[in-house]
This record gives C-alpha cells, sequence and structure tokens, in this order.
C-alpha cells in the first residue's frame, strides 16, 4: 500500500499570503494519477487538483499543484478566508487509492 | 446536475447489520465507477473500495476486504454499503463519491455524506 504523509501538519496564516502544502509519498506516484482535496467543516470533499497539476472544474487559478514521483504541492497563492479548511491529497496509481492524513489550513 | 444523495443517519446496536445507499442522477451511473470513502470522528479520509455499477466489478481496500459489501442495483442508479455485524468501530461518516474516469482516477462528486452511529 502507499501511504502518503502531508506536512504540515497544521498551517496558520493569514489573508493575501502564499500558503505551500506538501504530500510525500512512499512509493512513487504516476503524476496522472494524483489529486488533491479540500473539506470544509461539516462538508463533503470537494477536488481541487487531478491529474497533480490540472485545476478541476470551477476551482479558482489560486490553487495549482505540482510534483511528480514522490513528491507533490499544493500551493494556494492569495489565502482568503474561505480557504480554512483541511485539505487531502490521494494517489490512485496503485489499489488501494490512499489518501494523506490530511494538513489543517488556518486563516488567521 | 450530477448529484449523489446518501441515505439518512444511522443508530444501531453492534452485531446489527445495515445497508446505506448512494442514488446517482444527472450521469449514465452505469458508466462511471462509484467509490466508498470512510471517515472516522475528527479523522482523516480512508478509501474503502469502488464498484463499477455496468458490471459490479469491485475492488476492496485490504482494510475493509471482509468487512463491508459494496454493490449496486443499475435498475435504480443506486450504489450500496452493507455491514452483516457492525462493531462500534464502524461508527463513522461515510461517503460515496463518483469516479471522474475509469477506474483510476479522481472523484468528482460526491455525496453529502451518511453518518453511522453503533452504540449499545
Amino acid at each position: 500500500e502507499i501511504v502518503l504523509t502531508q506536512s504540515p501538519g497544521t498551517l496558520s496564516l493569514s489573508p493575501g499570503e502564499r500558503a505551500t502544502l506538501s504530500c510525500r509519498a512512499s512509493q512513487s506516484v504516476t503524476s496522472t494519477y494524483f489529486a488533491w482535496y479540500q473539506q470544509k467543516p461539516g462538508q463533503a470533499p470537494r477536488v481541487l487538483i487531478y491529474g497533480a497539476s490540472r485545476r478541476a472544474t470551477g476551482i479558482p487559478d489560486r490553487f495549482s499543484g505540482s510534483g511528480s514521483g514522490t513528491d507533490f504541492t499544493l500551493t494556494i497563492s492569495r489565502l482568503e478566508p474561505e480557504d480554512s479548511a483541511v485539505y487531502y491529497c490521494q494517489q490512485y496509481t496503485r489499489s488501494p487509492y490512499t489518501f494523506g492524513q490530511g494538513t489543517k489550513l488556518e486563516i488567521k | 446536475e450530477v448529484q449523489l444523495v446518501q441515505s439518512g443517519a444511522e443508530v444501531k446496536k453492534p452485531g446489527e447489520s445495515l445497508k446505506i445507499s448512494c442514488k446517482g442522477s444527472g450521469y449514465s451511473f452505469t458508466s462511471h465507477w462509484i467509490g466508498w470513502v470512510r471517515q472516522m470522528p475528527g479523522k482523516g479520509l480512508e478509501w474503502m473500495g469502488i464498484i463499477y455499477p455496468s458490471d459490479s466489478d469491485t475492488r476492496y481496500s485490504p482494510s475493509f476486504q471482509g468487512q463491508v459489501t459494496i454493490s449496486a442495483d443499475q435498475s435504480t442508479n443506486t450504489a450500496y454499503l452493507e455491514w452483516t455485524s457492525l462493531k462500534a468501530s464502524d461508527s463513522a461518516m461515510y461517503y460515496c463519491a463518483r469516479v471522474s474516469s475509469g477506474m483510476a482516477s479522481d472523484l468528482d462528486y460526491w455525496g453529502q455524506g451518511t453518518l453511522v452511529t453503533v452504540s449499545s
């Protein structure tokens, strides 16, 4: 099973700042088969990025993804208060299609 | 509009059986895999397994194999997650989600979640 480790566990930033969230895989992941999700309290997750770098429909261009192999990054430029959420990475290169443990992003 | 509507919250006792549902609409239900994801209280997302409603091909995470059964009914555009003997540790929110393209792809539409509480 591919284990995804996200860092940091919690990130506290101010509006307008830039957030960099990391996800490291225990084995190499095909970038085509990698996604990022956002989950706000009391809501279902929603996909932000798929294929490591492709924004899902309706996702603002403040959100961007990059990476390959075992290291992937979600960058949120110009943070807004509504970006406060937990962010999860997921690989679907090899079943089971595991999630990372999440990074909680707090907007001060 | 693509929608996945899940059945309502359940409160059960240990040892009881349960089957929760996820009804798809607004798209060709048999053309997309459906996945199930567990979220225990205050915890992260866990991928449980997926099913292809067209032929009921099912893949399970080893962590959930033998613990739950995933099924689907083409005639009603509904996927199911079933337990035969619940444990307190099954208490969690369960989400169904559509796999966007093929078997290995992101989860692009999600149900609202079904909260399962198992308590004596």
